[in-house]
């Protein structure tokens, strides 16, 4: 049972390229989510899937996209990257109300 | 608006007990969660409250109080492998599925 997992685990990008992350979890979830989490700051939301097909805008969804064609996987794509872009990301799942359950996160470094 | 804030920072020594903050402005919500995450790491799930109380899990304890848009987190018999950032969470009963994050709380453990 390997949980949450993301690849990659680092991405060096320069202005304007663009990237996908991806996110699987083997736990059979209904929601999964994107987030930024900038250094000494707490996580922000981009977008979250609330099951196979479905997406919804977050806090801050500005300059990525998202797809979840399968239950397991939710993606991240930039299609433009921008210094500001310059994170680290994390994506969750959960089942339910209580407890999401973190991957291990994306280091993302945009110059 | 929807915050949850929290001490920026808060330093004790080992073997002390020490209360993280969390106070809300939401309207309604399912439970307060907290979480713990370590430099370098990913956020992990440590406590949740659904109920007005206190939840106690081994050395961690945490309280809830929905009149007075009040939670904490106490640590007790603090140990080094303590330090680490702790953020508290809520689900808004507003019928999304979206979480939102406290600002977080960095803990220094002194030996």
């Amino acid at each position: 049972n390997a949980g949450v997992t993301q690849t990659p685990k680092f991405r060096v990008l320069k202005t304007g390229q663009s990237m996908t992350l991806l996110c699987a979890q083997d736990m059979n979830h209904e929601y999964m989510y994107w987030y930024r989490q900038d250094p000494g700051m707490g996580l922000r939301l981009i977008h979250y899937s609330v099951g196979e097909g479905t997406t919804a805008k977050g806090e801050v969804p500005d300059g990525y996209n998202v797809s979840r064609l399968k239950k397991q996987n939710f993606l991240l794509g930039l299609e433009s990257a921008a210094p500001s872009q310059t994170s680290v990301y994390f994506c969750a799942s959960n089942e339910g109300e209580v407890t999401q359950y973190f991957g291990p996160g994306t280091r993302l470094t945009v110059l | 608006g929807q915050s949850l804030e929290q001490p920026s920072e808060v330093t004790a020594v080992e073997g002390a007990i020490v209360q993280i903050n969390c106070t809300y402005q939401t309207s309604g919500f399912y439970g307060l969660s907290w979480y713990q995450q370590h430099d370098g790491g990913a956020p992990t799930f440590l406590s949740y409250n659904a109920l007005d109380g206190l939840e106690e899990t081994g050395r961690f304890s945490s309280f809830l109080s929905r009149s007075d848009s009040y939670g904490y987190l106490l640590l007790q018999e603090l140990q080094m492998k303590d330090s680490a950032s702790y953020f508290c969470a809520v689900r808004p009963s507003s019928g999304t599925y979206k979480y939102i994050f406290g600002t977080g709380t960095r803990l220094k453990v002194l030996a």
